[in-house]
């Protein structure tokens, strides 16, 4: 089974304080996603990867960068976090081909 | 730009009934997906539907996709509360890149 992780299941922040978010898959797959997850506003991508090293901006990459030093492990990162940023994050994975995402269990992170 | 809507975006329905979601494209694809996510909890992938004319079956749930009509479906068959949840389906414009994810469709079966 394809298995997704993420470092934290909650977590609880000040603002301006910087916050990593790990996640880490074990079915070698190529690409990586973060996306968020608001009521009333669906999923929304933030970043994603298509390799090691390699990453492009999503729909809201504003406040957020990533890194992917290595295959199996993408993270997310809130250089200084702020109250808007409270929500669900969720990570997946996929091939290419086909583009079936796997997701993490999330992370529910408050900033107060 | 692809949009991917969903409808109904609610949907209460009495155990035993049967119903569709129906999932509409803007973009041609031939690559669709359905996710279900239950409360507070992560998306699990239900069915990848890769080619016109696919249909997939788990249990009491049937997903079909039409490119030609840009829809697919999901339909619920002699619905039991456990298939409460929300269900999400999402589409590939181009091979291996981002999904576009509809609204979700969040379905209440009542005893």
């Amino acid at each position: 089974d394809v298995k997704v992780t993420q470092s934290s299941r909650y977590l609880v922040k000040r603002t301006g304080e910087k916050v990593f978010l790990e996640c880490v898959q074990d079915m070698d797959h190529e690409n990586m996603f973060w996306y968020r997850q608001d009521p009333g506003l669906g999923l929304r991508l933030i970043y994603f990867s298509y390799d090691v090293k390699m990453k492009e901006k999503g729909d809201i990459p504003e406040g957020y960068s990533v890194s992917r030093e290595k295959k199996e492990r993408f993270s997310l990162i809130l250089e200084s976090a702020s109250t808007n940023q409270t929500s669900m994050y969720l990570c997946a994975s996929s091939t290419p081909a086909p583009n079936e995402q796997f997701f993490g269990p999330g992370t529910r992170l408050t900033v107060l | 730009e692809l949009k991917v809507e969903q409808n109904p975006l609610f949907l209460s329905m009495q155990e035993g009934k049967n119903y569709t979601i129906y999932c509409n494209y803007s973009t041609t694809s031939d690559r669709l997906y359905w996710y279900r996510q239950d409360p507070g909890k992560s998306l699990e992938s239900l069915f990848v539907l890769l080619s016109n004319g696919a249909v997939k079956q788990e249990g009491r749930l049937m997903a079909s996709l039409d490119t030609k009509a840009r829809l697919s479906t999901l339909h619920i068959t002699a619905a039991v509360h456990d298939l409460s949840a929300t269900y999400f389906c999402a589409v590939d414009m181009t091979s291996g890149s981002r999904l576009t994810f509809g609204e979700g469709t969040q379905l209440t079966v009542n005893p």
